[in-house]
């Protein structure tokens, strides 16, 4: 079955540690996304990828990066210039985001990262 | 710039009754809407979007969400609640007109329902 997997679920970083989050699609999608949930506010879009080779910050981009040289994978670094990443990481991807069928977003089931 | 709103972070229904939950959006041209579902330590799961046509939109597990240009609304309704009901619910648009190629979601809004 297609779908997005995220790994690890479970994921623990020491201070001053990077850590790498994995995102992996095989719908054939052609954009991917980063959020961020913590409690009460919602999803907050950290990086957002429409090709392969190209990405854009999104509103919290400050402490991650990411990279895409394959269309199928979507990896997210959380450095240690990010002072507070303990949330829940999510991935999600989409078809053409310029389409005007408006697809809407398949989204993997998440990694929970916690600062020890 | 697309934006929207819920209202309620929380929503307490029993079960048997009917359920709303409520979201209001801004965008400068027209918009797609979308409901999702998020259950515990899970990703975001579709339940329903409009993108045209009908007002009254019909999705998974018998939701249903209304259209209301006017009130720029798009509330999540369902006749009769069920216990497995309870979850995490998130309105998103995209703003048809503007160029936008991103679903902006709301903060959420916790369902639960009692039995």
């Amino acid at each position: 079955d297609g779908g997005i997997t995220q790994s690890p679920k479970y994921l623990f970083r020491k201070e001053g540690q990077n850590v790498t989050l994995s995102c992996e699609q095989n719908l054939n999608h052609d954009a991917m996304y980063w959020y961020r949930q913590d409690p009460g506010q919602g999803l907050r879009l950290i990086y957002y990828s429409q090709i392969v080779n190209d990405f854009q910050k999104g509103d919290i981009a400050e402490g991650y990066s990411v990279s895409r040289e394959k269309k199928e994978s979507f990896p997210l670094t959380v450095t240690s210039a990010q002072k507070n990443p303990t949330a829940f990481y999510l991935c999600a991807s989409t078809r053409d985001p310029t389409s005007s069928k408006t697809y809407g977003y398949t989204f993997g089931s998440g990694t929970r990262l916690t600062v020890v | 710039a697309q934006s929207v709103a819920q209202p309620e972070d929380q929503v307490n229904v029993a079960e048997g009754n009917p359920l709303t939950v409520k979201c209001t959006y801004s965008v400068s041209g027209n918009p797609y809407l979308f409901w999702y579902v998020q259950y515990p330590n899970r990703g975001l799961q579709f339940l329903l979007k409009y993108i045209t046509g009908d007002n009254l939109v019909k999705g998974s597990y018998g939701f249903e969400a209304e259209f209301n240009k006017s009130q720029t609304s798009f509330h999540l309704k369902k006749p009769s609640a069920l216990v497995s009901d309870s979850a995490l619910y998130f309105c998103a648009v995209r703003d048809r007109g503007a160029g936008s190629y991103q679903l902006t979601f709301g903060k959420g809004t916790k369902l639960s329902v009692i039995p």
